[in-house]
């Protein structure tokens, strides 16, 4: 299986603040990483697909970057809304995998 | 499109767990969309269990070591899982979810969950 290793586990920042959360894939997967956003006892929402992609109806404030085994997500102006945890999923293998999550909280 | 799973929100050890996914708002025959069921243990991250196409094409996770059986029913627009010889460790929240891509790695409508127990 393909580990998907997410860098920070958790952060704190305040409104307006620019945030960035790192994924780091264990082989190539290309740009076949996706970014979801989980809010406490909801289910993981779409945001970003094929690495850069933003889904429809998402904020410009959220982009993603990267190829390969290297991407990033960035929260450009960080909202109270926008608590809540990050997740980065890998779809170029099977099974499809994710990564363990950064837990956002605003200060 | 929208998801909702139903079932039982406690099964006994060694039993098997069975949960559907209701879909409305679109058709589980749709070309390129796959099935998903996906699980999280509370606490901790997402874990894909597998998929099904309409044509019945499956996919599993090895890590169920093969514990996992995924159906759907075209009329009913509705898909199963059934999980076999289920331990603690099943313990989890379930979801479903619709997935496009190649094949069906973008997860962009999802169930609203259902927590099961495996406990005696």
């Amino acid at each position: 299986d393909i580990q998907m290793t997410q860098s920070p586990s958790s952060l704190s920042a305040s409104v307006g603040d620019r945030v960035t959360i790192t994924c780091q894939a264990s082989q190539d997967i290309r740009i076949f990483l996706n970014w979801y956003q989980q809010k406490p006892g909801k289910a993981p929402k779409l945001l970003i697909y094929d690495a850069s992609t933003l889904e429809i109806g998402v904020p410009s404030r959220f982009t993603g970057s990267g190829s390969g085994t290297d991407f990033s997500f960035t929260i450009s102006s960080l909202q109270p809304e926008d608590i809540g945890t990050y997740y980065c999923q890998q779809y170029d293998n099977l099974p499809r995998t994710f990564g363990q999550g950064t837990k956002v909280e605003v200060k | 499109v929208h998801l909702q799973e139903s079932g039982p929100g406690l099964v006994k050890p060694s039993q098997t767990l069975s949960l559907t996914c209701s879909v409305s708002g679109g058709s589980i025959g749709d070309g390129g969309r796959y099935w998903n069921w996906i699980r999280q243990h509370p606490g901790k991250g997402l874990e894909s269990i597998g998929y099904i196409y309409h044509s019945g094409t499956t996919y599993y996770n090895p890590s169920l070591k093969s514990r996992a059986h995924i159906s759907v029913d075209t009329s009913k627009n509705q898909f199963s899982l059934k999980l076999s010889s289920v331990n603690i460790a099943d313990t989890a929240m379930y979801f479903c979810a619709r997935a496009w891509g190649t094949p069906g790695g973008v997860y962009d409508s999802w169930g609203q969950g259902i927590f099961v127990t495996v406990s005696s």
